[in-house]
């Protein structure tokens, strides 16, 4: 079965300073997909960033990017120029074949002003 | 926009009794999956659909069922509610590239 490891259970970070969240990940398929979701306070699940196993490039979405080593199975965030609205729990998520979605158990962001 | 609405945002049952968690999206999306959501755990998925009638069991699917007779209603059932059943649960959908939308979540107490 495949298993979404995230380590950091809470992270702290400067406003507008950079931050890195890990996620490793384990399986053996070949073809799948990597995600990033922030849950805030209010409990909605925001999608973030798109990782595909075969891209060669990391992907960017603004000021969110992924560190994508696919020989050590982790697709780190990185979340640059921290803002106060980043505060929230961040989800690592993958999905395989029949496009099931597994997630990882989150990491608790705070961003400190 | 894409919208995935779940039936009830808070919802408040008794032990033992049948439950039923309903989910409809509107965006045609083959998929649709359930998950239970508890601080420390993440997401853990219950079950998915990724076509009418078909399902799958994810991770914790003992004292659930699904029912999925039409492509945009995917509906989690317990059968008989017990406390360990209190959480929030999240309903999502998403095409066949993937990228999941979620329902607001219910929020399930078992009493």
């Amino acid at each position: 079965a495949q298993k979404i490891t995230q380590t950091q259970p809470g992270m702290f970070v400067q406003e507008k300073e950079a931050v890195t969240l890990d996620c490793t990940y384990d399986t053996s398929d070949q073809s799948y997909g990597l995600f990033w979701y922030k849950q805030p306070s209010s409990g909605e699940m925001i999608f973030l960033i798109y990782q595909g196993s075969y891209d060669e490039q990391n992907a960017t979405e603004g000021r969110y990017s992924l560190n994508f080593q696919k020989a050590r199975k982790s697709t780190n965030l990185v979340i640059s120029a921290s803002q106060l609205g980043d505060s929230a729990m961040y989800f690592c998520a993958m999905t395989r074949r029949r496009n099931d979605m597994r997630f990882g158990a989150g990491t608790r962001l705070t961003v400190k002003p | 926009d894409v919208k995935v609405t779940q039936s009830s945002r808070y919802l408040v049952k008794r032990t033992g009794e049948k439950v039923f968690l309903e989910c409809v999206q509107d965006m045609d999306h083959e998929n649709m999956f359930w998950y239970r959501q508890d601080p420390g755990l993440g997401l853990r998925l219950i079950y998915f659909s990724y076509d009418v009638k078909m399902k799958e069991k994810g991770d914790i699917p003992e004292g659930y069922s699904v029912s999925r007779e039409k492509k945009e209603r995917f509906s989690l059932i317990l059968e008989s509610a017990s406390t360990n059943q209190t959480s929030m649960y999240l309903c999502a959908s998403s095409p066949r590239v993937p990228r999941a939308f979620f329902g607001q979540g219910t929020r399930l107490t078992v009493v």
